[in-house]
């Protein structure tokens, strides 16, 4: 079983939808857990963090913990075309970010 | 400020050899983590230093290293290559521990390919 989970896609929504990636972790003691957004050729980069369990807002995106369920989501709302990129999942556990395979999301004009 | 920085950014080797990839960590960053990014395995954590000390390591042979130095300038050695090394090793700097913060700032990547 990997450490940290996600479908790997592709997952297509349309222009203005609502795009929900999903991640599942093995480690019930994980610590943090963050969203990264990788565009094609290019490097990670941080877009959202969240260390308890709820909803974390910030613009369009939502992250939500459950640390029970050991699962961690990222919605984005109003979906844009520029929003087209592999989102990666990462949690923190003893001393190292694990990152799970990223979901390759597609938003259609 | 400038970002991380990765050198050499391509490079081909053959089976056997060995290669040395160096990253330059964002000015007053102490942590330097390595990763390797494969199509089919995704980002795989290689270790993490923080002020010199390898705080944490990956699930990765022995043939994989790496060191920091005082500036925080932080090199991954590989040796004995071999055909499944080649990837986009990827090295990511932040202030605190990785987990600390979780803003990892990320390298362009040195592109590997072992023939």
């Amino acid at each position: 079983q990997k450490e940290v989970e996600q479908n790997s896609g592709p997952l297509s929504v349309p222009e203005g939808a609502i795009a929900s990636l999903n991640c599942t972790y093995s480690d019930r003691g994980s610590q943090s857990f963050f969203w990264y957004r990788q565009y094609s050729g290019k490097s990670p980069e941080l877009i959202m963090s969240i260390y308890s369990n709820g909803d974390k807002e910030d613009g369009r995106f939502t992250a939500q913990l459950n640390k029970a369920s050991q699962y961690v989501s990222l919605l984005i709302r109003d979906s844009q075309p520029s929003d087209s990129a592999t989102y990666l999942c990462a949690v923190y556990n003893n001393n190292d970010m694990r990152f799970g395979a990223g979901t390759r999301l597609t938003v259609k004009p | 400020k400038a970002g991380v920085t990765q050198t050499p950014r391509y490079l081909i080797k053959t089976r056997g050899q060995q290669v040395t990839l160096s990253c330059s960590p964002i000015s007053g960053h102490r942590s330097v983590s390595w990763y390797q990014q494969t199509p089919g395995q995704g980002l795989q954590f290689l270790f993490e230093y923080f002020s010199e000390t390898q705080r944490n390591k990956g699930n990765f042979p022995g043939r994989f290293s790496g060191r920091q130095f005082s500036n925080s300038r932080s090199e991954m050695n590989v040796s004995t290559l071999e055909l499944g090394d080649s990837a986009l090793y990827l090295c990511a700097s932040s202030f605190f521990l990785a987990g600390e913060s979780g803003e990892l700032f990320f390298g362009e990547g040195s592109r590997l390919t072992v023939l």
